[in-house]
């Protein structure tokens, strides 16, 4: 089966300070990845995914997250964090069929003025 | 177009009580999901649907029913609810790729 676990539950940085938030999955396959933004009290909106095709994918709001099977890691990144960045994000991972999306745990970013 | 529409947004119900949550999407999509969000837990899944008339269980699905009766609505039913079931429940259909998620109920079971 497969499993997601981000590392950090709370991560905090200041104004303009590059942002880390990282992500370790666990399957059997070669997985789809995406990571979801949910903003205080609001859905989830999808940020960026991975389908097997470029390792480096590019989202929204300036993020982008790296694939590496060989770490089986799917870490997101920021080069500047914004303030309106403050928010909690998942990350997401399918089944071998593809009909499941786990999620881990979450990562609550705080950003600092 | 309206995505993902959840209702209700807002529920008290005591212990004991039954309820229906009802999800409706409007992107023609196969894959529908009920997830329920703990702090510090994400989001956990409760049952899915491939497809009208599917449904499968999730992780926790134990104190939940579910039905898929018309592609475009994916109901949420509590027997009879637990302090357990407070929570936030949350959404979601797909179709190739992204998921597409609604705003959320806000359940809480005193």
């Amino acid at each position: 089966a497969q499993s997601v676990t981000q590392l950090d539950s709370h991560v905090s940085v200041s104004e303009g300070t590059p942002v880390l938030l990282r992500c370790n999955y666990s399957s059997s396959y070669s997985p789809s990845l995406f990571w979801y933004v949910q903003h205080p009290n609001k859905g989830l909106q999808l940020l960026l995914k991975y389908t097997s095709a470029a390792t480096l994918v590019k989202g929204i709001n300036g993020f982008e997250a790296e694939f590496k099977k060989s770490e089986t890691s799917f870490h997101l990144t920021k080069p500047s964090a914004h303030m309106s960045d403050a928010a909690e994000y998942f990350c997401v991972v399918t089944s071998n069929a593809g009909n499941m999306l786990t999620f881990g745990g979450g990562t609550r970013l705080m950003v600092k003025p | 177009n309206a995505g993902v529409t959840q209702t209700p947004k807002f529920r008290v119900l005591k212990t004991g009580q039954s309820m229906t949550l009802l999800c409706a999407q409007d992107m023609n999509h196969e894959y529908m999901y009920w997830y329920r969000q703990d702090p510090g837990m994400g989001l956990r899944l409760i049952h899915y649907s491939v497809g009208e008339g599917t449904t499968a269980k999730g992780e926790v699905p134990d104190g939940y029913n579910v039905s898929r009766l018309k592609k475009q609505n994916f109901l949420l039913g509590l027997e009879s609810a637990a302090p357990s079931q407070t929570s936030v429940y949350f959404c979601a259909s797909r179709g190739y790729w992204e998921a597409f998620f609604g705003q959320g109920t806000r359940l809480t079971v005193v």
